[in-house]
């Protein structure tokens, strides 16, 4: 069974720090790009950032475009989100999900159950 | 606000067919990118519902369907049933905003 397992989340102060983990299981890990999409408390859904197989294309949200870096190890099936400079609006819960693609564009699936995030003070 | 739009919200009774909008602009949709939809039920994670403007993953009854004209996509839901009340999310990809994949603003699906 293909899955994906979030981790990190947490309460932390506006200005810190947080580091999500992803793990994946049930797919060849290395052969997938994956994607990081939010969603604030009764909101909708947010991009946030991409990362190919290889690590070698990484795209960002201007939301969060030099506050947030995503990286992944191919070796241990596992996705990261390394979030610094924390902001109240970035309080969300914090999806995972593996990037299928076709000739017009990419979508997601599965999704991790997300890990909460909440920036306060 | 989000790039692609859909209505706040639809409703139908049980066995009625519903359809939710999500218009896009010259940028994405119009552009030739593909739609796909998302179901999320109360309290939970996303599910991919449709990918590539009309194809169902395995697993998805054939009551959802989806189309895609122009600037717009829609999603249809025939037969309605109560485990269908559930938020619904279009998702397509931007040229104009560097490797940005675009989500409408979600629309809340009441079975009454």
């Amino acid at each position: 069974e293909v899955q994906l397992v979030e981790s990190g989340g947490g309460l932390v102060q506006p200005g810190g720090s947080l580091r999500l983990s992803c793990a994946a299981s049930g797919f060849t890990f290395s052969s997938y790009s994956m994607n990081w999409v939010r969603q604030a408390p009764g909101k909708g859904l947010e991009w946030v950032s991409y990362i190919s197989s290889s690590s070698s294309t990484i795209y960002y949200a201007d939301s969060v475009k030099g506050r947030f870096t995503i990286s992944r190890d191919n070796a241990k099936n596992s996705l990261y989100l390394q979030m610094n400079s924390l902001r109240a609006e970035d309080t969300a819960v914090y999806y995972c999900a593996r990037d299928l693609y076709g000739d017009y564009g990419d979508w997601f699936d599965p999704w991790g159950q997300g890990t909460l995030v909440t920036v306060s003070s | 606000q989000s790039v692609l739009t859909q209505p706040p919200s639809v409703s139908g009774a049980p066995g009625q067919r519903v359809t939710i909008s999500c218009t896009g602009s010259s940028s994405n949709i119009g552009a030739g990118y593909d739609v796909h939809w998302y179901q999320q039920l109360p309290g939970t994670a996303p599910k991919l519902l449709i990918y590539g403007n009309s194809n169902r993953p395995s697993g998805v009854p054939d009551r959802f369907s989806g189309s895609k004209s122009g600037t717009s996509a829609s999603l249809a839901i025939s037969g309605l049933q109560a485990e269908d009340e559930a938020d619904y999310y279009c998702q397509s990809y931007d040229s104009s905003l560097s490797g940005s994949r675009v989500f409408g603003g979600g629309t809340k699906l009441t079975v009454l």
